[in-house]
């Protein structure tokens, strides 16, 4: 069966630390991966993609996600958080029939 | 550009009852899904359906169905509800049927507590 799995539920950062967030997916042949963040009372929105092509893509706000295909991995990372970051972080994939399969979430919090 | 809007924003059922949430897709998009976020948990996909028709579906019973009318809102009815359909349900639009996920626009979603 196709899933996605987050290791890390809560995670507590000061400003300026560095992140990394775990993100496994377990699909057969063609996978298309994401990471959402939802910010405290706002809409879930896309933070970066993944279909093909260049295994470290770039999104939004400084934050980058390394596509490791012979681990089954897909974390997220960012060199210096900031207390804006505070947020909830969900990664999601897709195989062919485009059906998304969200993980549980990490929940991060950064300290000023 | 509103964006994607539903309705209500909370809602308060009982055991039994039966709910119809609404959405509004974001303008120019004319594909919307449905998913279920239970307290904890990342969403789950529970349908989708483009042209008034459900195209795909999720792993989710019979008593969750929907609807969607020409101008492209959305209706997700569920029947019989039980506790465990408590949960935040979010609506998302995305132009056409490719299934291009990096579209997906989601709305704020529907917080319903069955008791």
């Amino acid at each position: 069966a196709q899933s996605v799995s987050q290791h890390n539920h809560h995670v507590i950062l000061s400003e300026a630390a560095s992140l990394e967030l775990g993100c496994n997916y377990s699909y057969g042949g063609t996978v298309n991966l994401f990471w959402y963040v939802q910010y405290p009372g706002q809409h879930l929105q896309l933070l970066l993609k993944y279909f093909s092509g260049d295994p470290l893509v770039k999104g939004i706000k400084g934050f980058e996600a390394e596509f490791i295909k012979s681990k089954f991995s897909f974390n997220l990372r960012k060199p210096s958080v900031q207390w804006s970051d505070t947020a909830e972080y969900f990664c999601a994939g897709s195989g062919g029939s485009y059906i998304p399969t969200f993980g549980r979430g990490t929940s991060l919090i950064v300290h000023p | 550009d509103a964006g994607v809007t539903q309705s209500p924003t909370h809602l308060i059922k009982t055991r039994g009852q039966q709910v119809t949430l609404r959405c509004s897709p974001k303008s120019g998009h004319d594909t919307v899904s449905w998913y279920q976020q239970a307290l904890g948990q990342g969403p789950q996909f529970i349908f989708q359906y483009y042209e008034e028709e459900e195209r795909q579906r999720g792993n989710f019973p019979d008593r969750f169905s929907g609807h969607q009318f020409p101008n492209y809102s959305s209706e997700l009815n569920v029947n019989a509800l039980l506790l465990g359909d408590s949960a935040l349900y979010l609506c998302a639009s995305v132009p056409g049927l490719a299934g291009r996920l990096d579209e997906q626009f989601f709305g704020p979603g529907t917080r319903l507590t069955v008791l």
